[in-house]
């Protein structure tokens, strides 16, 4: 079965500044998908990046980028240039490719993200 | 219309109150999802429709029951819940196609009295 796993329960940045959020999974699937949600007390699970297994290159989305290490099974989120905006719950979930019966996402436990001005 | 619509916002029903939650999208995925999230604590997944056919968590009791009348929508009936079932339930779809991934709906905030 997979895992996925979150290490930091909570992290603190100052306004401007860069954070790294940690994510580890398990698996034994060579094909699957790792995604950064962000969850703010609005609770709308908002997707903030997604990397596909097979590419090797990191994903970025504007300010927001990750460290994929396929062998280490590692995938953290880092963040640039902090907004007060960014202040929100994080959960790192991997999914099978094709969704289906098969394809639910699994969760960590989340990172609660403050954001200090 | 890239958006999955959950309604109600919020309910509060009690004990031995019948409702239904809905959730419709229009994108044209074939795979929609019930989460259950209590505070604090990752969505945990209810049951799963992928082309009209039914996936259940086996630790979802049956006073939960899913319904799905069409490819857009969903709809989760509630009968004799218990106040532990408050929640905030989150409806997703997922294309079926690996170029994209799920899209959630805003939720539904559970309060059983």
């Amino acid at each position: 079965a997979q895992t996925v796993t979150q290490s930091q329960p909570e992290m603190s940045v100052q306004e401007a500044e860069t954070v790294t959020l940690s994510c580890t999974y398990d698996t034994s699937e060579s094909d699957y998908y790792l995604f950064w949600y962000k969850q703010p007390p609005s609770r709308q699970m908002i997707l903030v990046i997604r990397q596909e297994a097979y590419k090797q290159q990191n994903a970025t989305e504007n300010r927001f980028s990750v460290n994929f290490q396929k062998a280490a099974k590692s995938f953290s989120l880092k963040i640039s240039d902090s907004q007060l905006g960014d202040a929100a719950m994080y959960f790192c979930a991997y999914g099978r490719s094709y969704g289906g019966s098969q394809g639910n996402l699994i969760f960590g436990k989340g990172t609660k993200l403050s954001v200090k001005p | 219309d890239t958006e999955v619509t959950q309604t109600p916002k919020h309910l509060v029903m009690g004990m031995t109150n019948k409702k239904s939650l809905k959730c419709e999208q229009h994108m044209g995925h074939r795979a929609m999802y019930w989460y259950k999230q209590k505070a604090k604590k990752p969505p945990e997944l209810m049951f799963v429709y992928s082309y009209e056919k039914l996936s259940i968590n086996e630790s979802v009791p049956s006073r939960f029951s899913p319904e799905c009348p069409n490819s857009s929508l969903l709809n989760l009936h509630l009968h004799a819940l218990q106040p532990e079932d408050s929640a905030l339930y989150l409806c997703a779809s997922h294309s079926g196609f690996p170029t994209y991934g799920y899209t959630f709906g805003s939720g539904t905030r559970l309060t059983v009295v």
